[in-house]
């Protein structure tokens, strides 16, 4: 079975250009979680969705950064503009809802803005 | 959020068991206690959870101390594939939704 797909798996990008990585849930999931690892923060929940919809978004560091979830099988995390400090290492989670599953993590992004 | 407390750091030689303790004093009665690894350069992995109970699955052992306050994950031969960062994590059962990830307890296996 396809586990959780994140794309690209790897970035580099100059600073203030726009980011975007992707993320495919395992099919059957609808809670989807996106998560920033640094060795400074560790790993850190940015944002939830339940049913495609925000739930938690209080991660998020600040208005830079916006997430979506137009279907069941696709979300974005956009980062707009990107500074070095942004970067680190992003993953996305999926789990099925109130089922007692644990979450299934993809292979992240490593995000490099110079 | 309740917090939980690990060592930095633990030794293990390959094929012997490895006792990886975890200290919750502040758990509530409705939270789960979760296990998650990390290997290196990949995302985290589940390994087990529980409430009240001991569990096992084909990964490891959980072992929870009767008045909850503490737990310890038990992997029964170490594997160099075991070594990893293990997260002790306290959340809700269902969904495991928001769970909030500490520093890990990093585990070196010697061959």
């Amino acid at each position: 079975d396809a586990g959780v797909i994140q794309s690209p798996r790897h970035e580099v990008t100059e600073m203030g250009q726009e980011v975007t990585l992707r993320c495919k849930p395992i099919s059957g999931h609808n809670s989807l979680f996106w998560y920033r690892q640094t060795m400074m923060r560790g790993l850190e929940l940015l944002i939830y969705f339940n049913n495609n919809v925000p739930i938690d978004d209080s991660g998020m560091p600040e208005d830079r950064f916006s997430a979506k979830m137009p279907n069941a099988s696709f979300s974005t995390l956009k980062i707009q503009p990107s500074e070095p400090r942004d970067s680190a290492v992003y993953f996305c989670a999926s789990s099925v809802r109130d089922s007692n599953q644990p979450q299934h993590f993809g292979d992240g992004t490593r995000l490099s803005i110079l | 959020d309740a917090k939980t407390t690990q060592p930095n750091s633990m030794e293990s030689n390959e094929e012997e068991p490895v006792h990886l303790p975890c200290n919750h004093s502040t758990i509530s009665g409705t939270d789960y206690i979760h296990w998650y690894r990390q290997l290196p350069s990949q995302g985290p992995e589940y390994v087990i959870h529980g409430l009240t109970s001991n569990v096992n699955n084909r990964m490891a052992s959980l072992a929870i101390a009767e008045d909850r306050k503490s737990s310890t994950l038990i992997l029964h031969r170490a594997t160099l594939r075991d070594a990893a960062v293990y997260y002790c994590i306290l959340g809700p059962g269902g969904s495991q939704g928001n769970l909030i990830f500490g520093k890990g307890t990093k585990l070196s296996v010697k061959p």
